[in-house]
């Protein structure tokens, strides 16, 4: 069964350094996504992206975030200078959209776990 | 505002009795609504999800959810737990629109005891 992977699924940093979040969306799929989830909280709503640009952003997703579909299957989450509260499991998601109803769900990816030390 | 609440954070239940997890939603205009579990250290696995038709929707793992318009509620239920299903249980919604985004509520922990 198709499914989204996320690499690599734990990633420790140092505060300042740069980090890139890697995700395997369904290969058929035209929305992606970005969510993450500090520890012991909800999950939160970063970004989505179609058709090679972001379609809508959080108040969370500032100017040291990006994200890029470099080429036909890989999508990435760029921290320029991370901080120690970007420490999160950040969740990639991608959705297939005909414009169809059903086509509501997006599919999850198992996460990567950043700390930021 | 659009907006999600789980007002319980944890919910402990003996094993084989039935429980309800709760779910209020906040919006002026139609929603889609989902269930997702978080097992320890592993990420997002839909449960089931409504988006329109039949107000009762059945899941995975015996879990069902009533979709209630008038009290803007969907609430998770099953008529027996087990052990296994200790996990965070997350509502989601998403208003539609071009990215069908989702918000997520807090999260209700279910605790199962033997």
């Amino acid at each position: 069964e198709p499914e989204v992977t996320q690499t690599p699924s734990h990633q420790v940093t140092q505060m300042g350094q740069e980090v890139i979040l890697r995700c395997v969306p369904i290969s058929n799929h035209l929305y992606f996504y970005w969510y993450r989830q500090i520890l012991g909280q909800k999950v939160e709503f970063l970004v989505s992206f179609y058709n090679n640009e972001i379609s809508e952003k959080s108040e969370i997703f500032d100017d040291q975030f990006s994200v890029e579909r470099p080429d036909g299957s890989n999508f990435t989450l760029k921290i320029r200078s991370t901080k120690l509260e970007d420490s999160a499991m950040y969740f990639c998601a991608s959705r297939f959209d005909r414009g169809l109803i059903r086509d509501t769900e997006a599919f999850f990816g198992q996460g990567t776990r950043l700390t930021v030390v | 505002a659009q907006s999600v609440t789980q007002l319980d954070s944890q919910v402990p239940v003996f094993e084989e009795a039935p429980v309800e997890l709760r779910c209020n939603y906040s919006s002026s205009v139609s929603v889609y609504l989902f269930w997702y579990v978080q097992y320890p250290n592993q990420g997002l696995q839909l449960l089931l999800k409504y988006l329109s038709g039949s107000t009762l929707v059945k899941g995975i793992n015996g879990f069902e959810a009533e979709f209630n318009k008038s009290q803007t509620s969907f609430h998770l239920r099953k008529p027996s737990v087990h052990i296994s299903d200790t996990a965070e249980y997350f509502c989601a919604v998403t208003f539609g629109g071009a990215t069908n985004k989702l918000i997520f509520g807090t999260g209700t922990l279910l605790a199962v005891q033997p």
